[in-house]
């Protein structure tokens, strides 16, 4: 049973360039989270996903990110216009669907996909 | 708003000592999750324990335990007999139960080293 994948492991970016950053959720979980770890910090939460429709991203900044969880393949999350404070680790991760009380699902969390922004 | 400090930057022991990792959060919420996660030094980060505000029972696992105490807000992360292998960052985090979004707040981490 693979766990969160997360591709690419390492992305180096020249100022000005867009970043894409995918992850794909354990089997038969259907919601994803993103977080982001800069450097010498904890992760701050940036966007929560389910198919199709972006449920909170009140982490997200107001420009240039954006993210996406399709019908079918991979969450997205993109970076435009990339800039030096973008350089960090960005975690995905994900918990299953089926929720028949209120209660938390343990996220599992991906190895990660750390950015440079030269 | 929820909020989670971990007071202690760098923890240093020597091994086979015990360590005790402090953790104390903030929320409005009745029901919530506290969790702990470890990221060792190859960055990847590893599930621990999750435990739901409606349980305060001490967990034990191995050589880790965990003392939930409502009182104090605390949820503290306890090695005995540490080992070089323990040598990470270890995140406590909070999630509000809020039915459909679970996103953890964290703390800033304990980066913890053993020495041999």
């Amino acid at each position: 049973n693979a766990g969160v994948m997360q591709n690419p492991r390492h992305l180096v970016r020249r100022r000005g360039q867009e970043a894409r950053l995918r992850c794909s959720p354990m089997k038969g979980h259907s919601h994803v989270y993103w977080y982001r770890q800069l450097p010498e910090e904890g992760l701050k939460f940036m966007v929560y996903l389910q198919k199709e429709n972006i449920i909170d991203e009140s982490g997200m900044p107001k420009e240039r990110f954006s993210a996406e969880f399709p019908k079918e393949g991979p969450s997205i999350l993109r970076i435009q216009q990339v800039v030096r404070g973008d350089s960090a680790a960005y975690f995905c991760a994900s918990s299953p669907l089926e929720r028949e009380v209120r209660y938390s699902d343990t996220q599992y969390f991906g190895p990660g996909t750390r950015l440079t922004v030269l | 708003a929820q909020k989670v400090t971990q007071a202690q930057t760098e923890i240093s022991v020597v091994e086979k000592e015990d360590v005790t990792l402090d953790c104390v959060y903030e929320t409005r919420d009745t029901t919530y999750y506290l969790f702990w996660y470890k990221q060792p030094p190859s960055g990847e980060l590893v599930f621990l324990i999750r435990r739901n505000s409606f349980d305060e029972q001490n967990e034990i696992s191995g050589r880790y335990s965990w003392n939930f105490q409502k009182s104090t807000s605390s949820f503290n992360f306890t090695i005995t007999a540490s080992q070089v292998v323990d040598s990470a960052v270890y995140f406590c985090a909070l999630s509000e139960a809020n039915f459909g979004n679970e996103k953890l707040t964290f703390g800033t981490g304990t980066r913890l080293t053993i020495i041999p």
